[in-house]
């Protein structure tokens, strides 16, 4: 099946600090990919829909000055956590697909900000 | 808007026994249905889909799902589970008019006696 790899699978950071963590589809191209949000022991919560060569898409709720989404090329999605907090620290899992409604999802992100 | 609800949020088993989680999606057009398992730090896995054609699905590691249309549904199954079937368990609707986007429910964590 279809890859998709993350980058870092775990950071920590310091409370003021900016994160990058990058999506990549590893055997095929996706012009959407989608970044997560999971906190312990609950659900995923979509966070924002990144678009190749556009605007990334943000759900209700979601600021979007502080998760910056860049969907560079065809295989690579960036999620950059600007000024992160405490708050932030949660499980980043992004997902892409080759077909449409057929997602695979990356191994995740441990974000802990210290 | 699309929505998804799993009614069984923890459920304890001994082996051997048999296993039904429901799930119920709301949304009034065409539905992918999905469910995928999460097993203990490990990403996100599909086990089964739903796109069209027989109601009856069947998945990796024994398990199938019925979409029955007319209760909105798309229950998962398995005749006999094992140990390492511990895990959690994540239903997931995607509309014909979301585009890619998956929307997930809340999750069932399930865990398998020896």
């Amino acid at each position: 099946g279809a890859v998709v790899s993350q980058h870092p699978s775990w950071v920590i950071c310091k409370s003021g600090t900016s994160v990058k963590i990058e999506c990549r589809s590893l055997d095929f191209q996706a012009t959407t990919m989608f970044w997560y949000r999971q906190f312990p022991k609950q659900s995923l919560m979509l966070m924002a829909t990144s678009n190749e060569g556009s605007k990334a898409t943000y759900e209700q709720g979601v600021e979007k000055d502080k998760f910056l989404i860049n969907h560079a090329s065809l295989t690579l999605s960036t999620l950059t956590v600007t000024s992160a907090h405490p708050e932030d620290s949660s499980f980043y899992i992004c997902s892409a697909g080759p077909f449409s409604y057929e997602q695979y999802f990356g191994p995740g992100t441990r974000l802990t900000v210290t | 808007a699309q929505s998804v609800s799993q009614h069984n949020h923890h459920v304890i088993l001994s082996e051997a026994a048999s296993l039904e989680l429901g799930c119920n999606y709301s949304y009034g057009g065409t539905v992918n249905l999905f469910w995928y398992v999460q097993y203990p730090g490990q990403h996100l896995q599909l086990l089964l889909k739903y796109f069209s054609g027989d109601p009856l699905v069947k998945g990796i590691k024994g398990f199938e799902a019925e979409f029955i249309k007319s209760k909105f549904s798309f229950n998962l199954r398995k005749p006999s589970v094992q140990w390492s079937d511990t895990a959690e368990y994540f239903c997931a609707v995607n509309g014909n008019n979301a585009g890619n986007m998956l929307t997930f429910g809340g999750g069932t964590r399930l865990m398998v006696k020896p």
